[in-house]
């Protein structure tokens, strides 16, 4: 079990905004401002999204966007698009070791 | 541009000894940490450690600590994730991944192709 807790799906249509959240605890969300969203494309590595809760990486959309209330992060997407499909995974630093990341997200385009 | 490319696929059986590895280019090899990131069929991430190639100290993840060992060639630019015997739950992708430089936090803005590790009787 991740200690990070992410939706396993969700799903929008194009044009559409939506939201993936991030629920960690007092420990590491809570207290630290070093959550980070990463989007994986079945078959490829990785690709670095969103660093320090709300910032982009040179390169990345500004329809990618993130924030943080209490324990729980959030990346928005807006203005839907079919290449946005993939799989999103949030981490962040804890005490217990320097990062963890969520379980992942599902995202569909419909 | 920095580039990190990983070895090949290998398929092993249990008990097996495997070191893979992963060449970065583009940037200063001993100056930035690099490790590397656990992707077992079908699931999420998992950070398992990484190294700084100038002094070769490593940090673990508790739940990779004495499972495996990372090390790093500064003179080849090429880190090494290695294990001393293989269990059927090694088999993953593993992903070689470059800390970002100039905060506490530890993000990764460069990764590897991935090695798949297969380890089968």
């Amino acid at each position: 079990q991740s200690a990070l807790i992410q939706p396993a799906s969700v799903s929008g249509s194009p044009g559409q905004s939506i939201t993936i959240s991030c629920t960690g605890s007092s420990s590491d969300i809570g207290i630290y401002n070093y959550v980070s969203w990463y989007q994986q494309h079945p078959g490829r590595a990785p690709k670095l999204m969103i660093y320090d809760v709300s910032n982009r990486p040179s390169g990345v959309s500004d329809r990618f966007s993130g924030s943080k209330s209490g324990n729980t992060a959030s990346l928005i997407i807006s203005g839907l698009q079919a290449e946005d499909e993939a799989n999103y995974y949030c981490s962040s630093y804890t005490p217990t070791t320097p990062v963890v990341f969520g379980g992942g997200t599902s995202l569909a385009v419909l | 541009e920095v580039h990190l490319v990983q070895s090949g696929a290998e398929v092993k059986k249990p008990g097996d000894s495997l070191k893979i590895s992963c060449k970065a280019s583009g940037y200063s090899f001993s100056t930035s940490y690099i490790g590397w990131v656990r992707q077992m069929p079908g699931t999420g991430l998992e950070w398992m450690g990484m190294i700084w190639p100038d002094d070769s100290q490593t940090i673990y993840s508790p739940s990779f600590q004495g499972q495996v060992t990372i090390s790093a060639d500064k003179s080849m630019a090429t880190a090494y994730l290695q294990w001393t015997s293989l269990e059927a739950s090694d088999s993953a992708i593993y992903y070689c991944v470059r800390r970002v430089k100039g905060t506490d936090a530890v993000y990764f803005d460069s990764w590897g192709q991935g090695t798949l590790v297969t380890v089968s009787s």
